[in-house]
């Protein structure tokens, strides 16, 4: 079964506007990432943020985590029409080294 | 570094016939793994190793399966005897042993597609 849920599955905004994706797990977490993956590729690894942490910045990417409510949301300021791809959030349950990745949000960014 | 390398980038084969992947992870990346990507059930992760021993194999569907790692700088993932179901991109990643918080580095993906 996968961790975490994204929310929405899919996401179209015109280039410029800001993007939000929402992500929701069940168990305690050690951490929460983030990953891109573009049509065909792998994934790349975006961003990652603790368990004791509540933001997280990286360029036009801003993070936020709400461990009392198992939710974390990614953030794409100005987005690109390049920002077009997947967007998936995984976690590491604590005690494990095991990363789940949820089902992803399809973002698609119109020039 | 080149990444994590995987081979082939796509095979289609038979029903019944054997399969193997491959994958090179970064060098001084003490974890890898494999993940099964298909539509309908997302991203599994099928197996893992730490320091080339398998931790955790939980995921792997049935015996069809095995995965091996005879040194840090490659692993395989076998499938044999294959069936359609099994279609589906397989990734191959790696990660550093600094800590879970490291983040993975995916390898290109082998499509698989069984006849």
């Amino acid at each position: 079964s996968q961790q975490g849920e994204e929310d929405p599955q899919a996401l179209s905004i015109q280039e410029g506007e800001n993007a939000t994706m929402n992500c929701s797990y069940k168990t305690s977490i050690n951490n929460l990432q983030w990953y891109r993956q573009n049509s065909g590729r792998g994934l790349v690894h975006l961003i990652l943020i603790r368990s004791n942490e509540r933001e997280k910045h990286s360029g036009r990417l801003r993070v936020t985590l709400d461990t009392s409510k198992k939710s974390s949301s990614l953030l794409i300021t100005a987005s690109r029409a390049a920002d077009t791809a997947s967007y998936f959030c995984a976690t590491d349950a604590t005690g494990g080294f095991k990363t789940i990745f949820g089902a992803g949000t399809r973002l698609f960014v119109k020039a | 570094d080149a990444g994590v390398i995987q081979s082939p980038r796509h095979e289609v084969t038979e029903m019944g016939q054997e399969v193997t992947l491959r994958c090179k992870p970064i060098s001084g990346h003490d974890y890898l793994f494999w993940y099964r990507q298909t539509m309908m059930r997302g991203l599994e992760l099928l197996i893992y190793f730490n320091n080339n021993v398998p931790i955790d194999d939980s995921g792997m569907p049935e015996d069809r399966f095995s995965a091996k790692m005879p040194n840090a700088s490659f692993s395989t993932l076998k499938i044999q005897p294959s069936e359609p179901r099994d279609s589906a991109v397989y990734f191959c990643a790696s990660s550093p042993s600094t800590g879970q918080g490291a983040g993975y580095t995916f390898g290109s993906g082998t499509r698989l597609t069984v006849v």
